[in-house]
Order: structure tokens, then sequence, then C-alpha cells
């Protein structure tokens, strides 16, 4: 079965500082994996999706991601941090084949101070 | 170009009652899936529907149904409600999944509160 883990619930970090939101899957091949971002009262909004090719892959809003096969991680960074990036991130994996499915992380809870 | 819709907006309901949660994916997709979303918690997924047929299911119990129209909009039903069914439940709308993987587009969830 495929699983998640975002390490970190919340993190702190003052605007202008880059960002590392940390995440580990669990899957048996090569899975689909995804950053999402949610704001309060919204839906959720892709920030950026690997699915094969050059394991660093860039999303929206300045924010890229690394996929290490080795470590089973796929990280999200962003170089400097904007006020607006305060919300909620979720890791998720999706299977390969069939009617794929979609497991999200816990999320992470991002705070930006001035 | 209207994205994913959801409706209700908030619904509170009381224990034992039974809920109807409408969704309409964005235009040209044809494939929904419901995720449900308890308070601090990551999307949990229910089931997803393509051609009117459930294809999916998580690990939720039989009280938890869906239906998918000719037109492609969804209804998730949940019968004998729990208090701890209590949660934002998001819709997602995609094209056929055994294509290629196609992103899921999220709608901005109904807020159910069971009391």
């Amino acid at each position: 079965a495929q699983s998640v883990t975002q390490p970190d619930i919340h993190i702190t970090v003052s605007e202008g500082a880059s960002l590392e939101l940390r995440c580990n899957y669990s899957y048996g091949a090569t899975p689909y994996l995804f950053w999402y971002v949610q704001s309060p009262g919204q839906g959720l909004q892709l920030l950026l999706k690997y699915f094969s090719g050059d394991t660093l892959v860039q999303g929206i809003k300045g924010f890229e991601a690394e996929f290490k096969r080795s470590q089973s991680s796929f990280n999200l960074r962003k170089p400097s941090v904007h006020w607006s990036d305060a919300a909620e991130y979720f890791c998720a994996v999706g299977a390969r084949g069939g009617y794929q499915k979609v497991t999200f992380g816990t999320g992470t809870k991002l705070q930006v101070i001035p | 170009d209207a994205g994913v819709t959801q409706s209700p907006t908030h619904l509170i309901k009381t224990r034992g009652q039974q809920v109807t949660l409408r969704c309409s994916p964005k235009s040209g997709h044809d494939t929904v899936s419901w995720y449900q979303q308890a308070l601090g918690q990551g999307p949990q997924f229910i089931f997803q529907y393509y051609e009117e047929e459930e294809r999916q299911r998580g690990n939720f119990p039989d009280r938890f149904s869906g239906h998918q129209f000719p037109n492609y909009s969804s209804e998730l039903n949940v019968n004998a409600l729990l208090l701890g069914d209590s949660a934002l439940y998001l819709c997602a709308s995609s094209l056929n999944p055994q294509r290629q993987y196609n992103e899921q587009f999220f709608g901005p969830g109904t807020r159910l509160t069971v009391l």
C-alpha cells in the first residue's frame, strides 16, 4: 500500500528566507508524486508533479521539488519565501496504472513572519 | 471556464441523519473523485467514478455511497451520520485515468458538521 509521511506538522520561516518541506513516500515502484497547497477555506491547488525524467521539477509560484529514489523523498523547496506563501502544504503519491488513487500526507502548516 | 464546483458550501446535520453532497466537474472532465479531509489531516480518498460506475474505493464503510450522472456530475451520500463524519469533503475532477495520469482539479469543498 502506498503512504506518505510529512514529518513536520508546523514550520515557521521569516519572509525572504529559504524553505524546505520534507516528504517521504512508500510505494513499490516509481510513483507519481505531487505537492499541493491549501489556503484557509480553499480547495487544493497543484504546485508541481513528478511523473518521470528529470528528478528536479519546477512548479508554480517559484517552488521546486527533487525526487530522490534512494531516499524515497520528494522535498519541496523555495529560495525566498513571501508572506503570501503562508498556507498548508500536502505531499501526495499516486499509483501508476489503472484507476489511479492519490494518497496524501498529513500536511505541513507554513507560517511566514515579517 | 468554470472549475470544479461543489454544493452546498456548509452543512449542519445531526447524528443518524443522511446527507447528499454535489459536485460538478471542470468542463471537459469525465472522472470524479471524492475525498474526506478531517480537521488537521490530509485528504483521504473515498472513491472515484468514471462512466457512471465506482471504479476505485478507499477504506470507507458502505454508509458512504455515490453516483455519477450522464453529464459527469456526481453526488456523495452518507447515511447514518456519525460525529466522526464531520469534515471537509473535497471533490476532484480529471480526465479518463486509464489513458495516462491526469491532474486532478479540486473544488473548494463542502464543510459538513455533525452535531
